[in-house]
């Protein structure tokens, strides 16, 4: 089964609106953590946000925003005020168990800002 | 620039042979993980080591080897090439087991070819 699903392949956005992209995972651990990713056209892997499962709060990180749904297993990544570089393929990924484990990946979202 | 660094960038080779991808993760780091990102795979979690010993393993073919030497460095040995390995090879490093270093901070990649 999917541990992380994605189910947007492609999005797109005007510049200087929001935009959610979501996620959600499959999990019988009750410790793990959560993280998005960006990939730009350039190949690298960028990290953006991390949420813990035992975090009360959703994490932000200046225009990124994680809207953590534990009941629902759903961990959307909001961009506030898109702009033009934010253009890039977007991952989900999920470590379950203690910290330092692996990562779980999702098949990714492509996010396409238009002016 | 997320301090890990990865040689070499791009690598060109012809099935049947072997071929060494070098990581050297940030400052401070002591785990190191090796991903494969391809297109009929995705990103897929190889490999990992924590301070020199093996500490976990995903699906990573057994024509597939890795090491990591008492610099923290780390080699990913790749044999008996076929053209299926053509891939995006990531190397990430993390703190290690603890919430505030749990992060995966991802190298630029080695972009395998294998005609």
């Amino acid at each position: 089964a999917q541990k992380i699903t994605q189910t947007q392949p492609g999005m797109f956005v005007q510049e200087k609106e929001a935009v959610t992209l979501d996620c959600t995972y499959d999990t019988s651990d009750p410790s793990y953590g959560l993280f998005w990713y960006k990939q730009p056209s350039s190949g690298e892997m960028i990290f953006l946000i991390y949420q813990g499962s035992y975090d009360q709060q959703n994490a932000t990180e200046g225009r990124y925003s994680l809207n953590f749904q534990k009941a629902r297993k759903s961990a959307n990544l909001v961009i506030s005020a898109s702009q033009l570089g934010d253009s890039a393929m977007y991952f989900c990924a999920m470590r379950e168990g203690g910290y330092g484990n692996k990562l779980v990946f999702g098949a990714g979202t492509i996010l396409r800002v238009k002016s | 620039d997320s301090g890990v660094t990865q040689t070499p960038k791009h690598l060109i080779t012809a099935t049947g042979q072997r071929v060494t991808l070098r990581c050297s993760p940030r400052s401070g780091d002591l785990s190191v993980y090796w991903y494969q990102q391809s297109l009929d795979q995705g990103l897929q979690f190889l490999i990992q080591y924590y301070n020199g010993e093996e500490r976990a393993k995903g699906n990573i073919l057994e024509r597939f080897s890795a090491q990591q030497f008492p610099d923290l460095h780390s080699e990913l040995n790749l044999s008996s090439l076929e053209l299926g390995d053509s891939a995006l090879y990531f190397c990430a490093s993390s703190v290690g087991e603890t919430r505030q270093g749990n992060e995966q901070f991802f190298g630029p990649g080695t972009r395998l070819t294998v005609l």
